[in-house]
């Protein structure tokens, strides 16, 4: 995998649903996997960053996991609120010698409804 | 509030025309990102700056240049502007140069008409 992809586009659930989306990027010179929240007229804001395989990290009722011999990583969220309706980023920072850069997927929308 | 401040806004211009976006970083961060969104395109990671040096380039157009200033803030020259570049500029910081974690600004909004 060359680009960074995360499925699905666009999530619609009921309050209360736990749900979960899917973030694949390139496994080669893997140095980190960023998960952002992206609020509509806000700007990105950062969940987590993880960099080790096997990582799982949570804050409050989100989660994330990483598995970097594979390439993927995995969101979820526990009893979602309309309060977490937001479009949810992943990118991937590829070590190289002349810096850092990330590369972000094309974002999950959740919408979550009353 | 993240502490890394675009300005302007927005700003709307004519095509051929130069505009430039400015963005203070967040108190202590040395590296300075670039990144655009155009409609129904993901974020696209344009440039880094590290303490006043250039340190990654991404798909960075020609017509396109940057620079970050003694003070660490950075501009974003557009020249010769045409409709496509109508797009969210981001500009995003972190501490150092490996993007441990990048804290966004709220964005330019360019149209270019």
């Amino acid at each position: 995998i060359l680009n960074v992809e995360q499925s699905p586009q666009s999530l619609h659930v009921q309050e209360g649903d736990s749900t979960n989306f899917t973030c694949s990027f390139p496994s080669s010179n893997f140095y980190a996997l960023h998960w952002y929240r992206w609020e509509t007229a806000k700007s990105p804001e950062a969940l987590f960053v993880m960099t080790l395989n096997g990582d799982e990290k949570k804050k409050g009722r989100i989660s994330a996991t990483l598995n970097t011999k594979e390439g993927y990583s995995y969101l979820y969220i526990k009893g979602s609120q309309p309060e977490d309706s937001a479009t949810y980023l992943c990118a991937s920072a590829r070590d190289n010698n002349a810096g850092n850069m990330l590369t972000f997927g094309g974002g999950t929308r959740l919408m979550v409804k009353p | 509030d993240s502490g890394v401040t675009q300005t302007p806004k927005h700003l709307i211009t004519a095509t051929g025309q130069r505009v430039t976006l400015r963005c203070s970083p967040r108190s202590g961060d040395l590296s300075v990102y670039w990144y655009q969104q155009s409609l129904d395109q993901g974020l696209q990671f344009l440039i880094q700056y590290y303490n006043g040096e250039e340190r990654a380039k991404g798909n960075i157009l020609e017509r396109f240049s940057a620079q970050q200033f003694p003070d660490l803030h950075s501009e974003l020259n557009l020249s010769s502007l045409e409709l496509g570049d109508s797009a969210l500029y981001f500009c995003a910081s972190s501490v150092g140069p490996a993007v441990t974690e990048a804290f966004f600004g709220q964005g330019t909004r360019l149209t270019v008409v």
